[in-house]
């Protein structure tokens, strides 16, 4: 059975600190790993990897993805409070678009 | 630009009842998945439709079904609500075969 699993499950942080957020995943036919944040309601997409080794960066959030070792990081420089949110890893197969989920993160960024 | 737009926003039904969920997708996509999030936990895959055919099934029963329109815009209807179909539930659309989905804001249903 696919599994994705993100630690950790919670992180309370000071505005300033950096964070590392995990993902580790156990599929079938790996295809792309995505990163999404949720505030409120809708995830919002973050980054979609594909290639193993190359971070995409997007201002202060960064990831990258290890197919090896089958895990990926999201990184977030000088935390500010509007980064608090779910973090969501999603992992897509070769055999179809659909996205397998985990748990999330959820992370309180204190002023 | 619209983005996914989902109707209604909250729902509250009965054991035993139906309801159904509506979705636009965003302006340019032809792919609509449906996810059902509960309180702490990430989203589950339901189903996608594509050219207004099911083209992949979650482990969902037959008491989730969907329906995709020729404007792209999609259903989804659960007969026989349970206490434990309370969740958020999503849909996200995509060109295609992407895998970049958007989500839209959700139907908060609860089941009383």
């Amino acid at each position: 059975e696919d599994k994705v699993v993100q630690s950790p499950l919670s992180l309370v942080v000071h505005e300033g600190d950096t964070v590392t957020l995990n993902c580790s995943y156990e599929v079938t036919n790996f295809r792309s790993l995505l990163w999404y944040k949720q505030e409120k309601k809708a995830p919002t997409f973050l980054f979609m990897l594909t290639s193993s080794g190359i971070e995409k960066k997007s201002g202060r959030l960064s990831s990258i993805l290890d197919k090896k070792e089958l895990f990926s990081i999201l990184n977030i420089t000088a935390t500010q409070t509007g980064d608090s949110a779910v973090y969501l890893c999603a992992v897509g197969k070769t055999s179809g678009s659909r996205l397998t989920f985990g748990e999330g993160t959820q992370l309180t960024v204190n002023p | 630009d619209a983005g996914v737009t989902q109707s209604p926003t909250h729902l509250i039904k009965t054991r035993g009842q139906q309801v159904t969920l509506r979705c636009s997708p965003k302006s340019g996509h032809d792919t609509v998945s449906w996810y059902q999030q509960a309180l702490g936990q990430g989203p589950q895959f339901i189903f996608q439709y594509y050219e207004e055919e099911e083209r992949q099934r979650g482990n969902f029963p037959d008491r989730f079904s969907g329906h995709q329109f020729p404007n792209y815009s999609s259903e989804l209807n659960v007969n026989a609500l349970l206490l434990g179909d309370s969740a958020l539930y999503l849909c996200a659309s995509s060109f295609g075969d992407s895998y970049e989905q958007y989500f839209g804001p959700g139907t908060r249903l609860t089941v009383t």
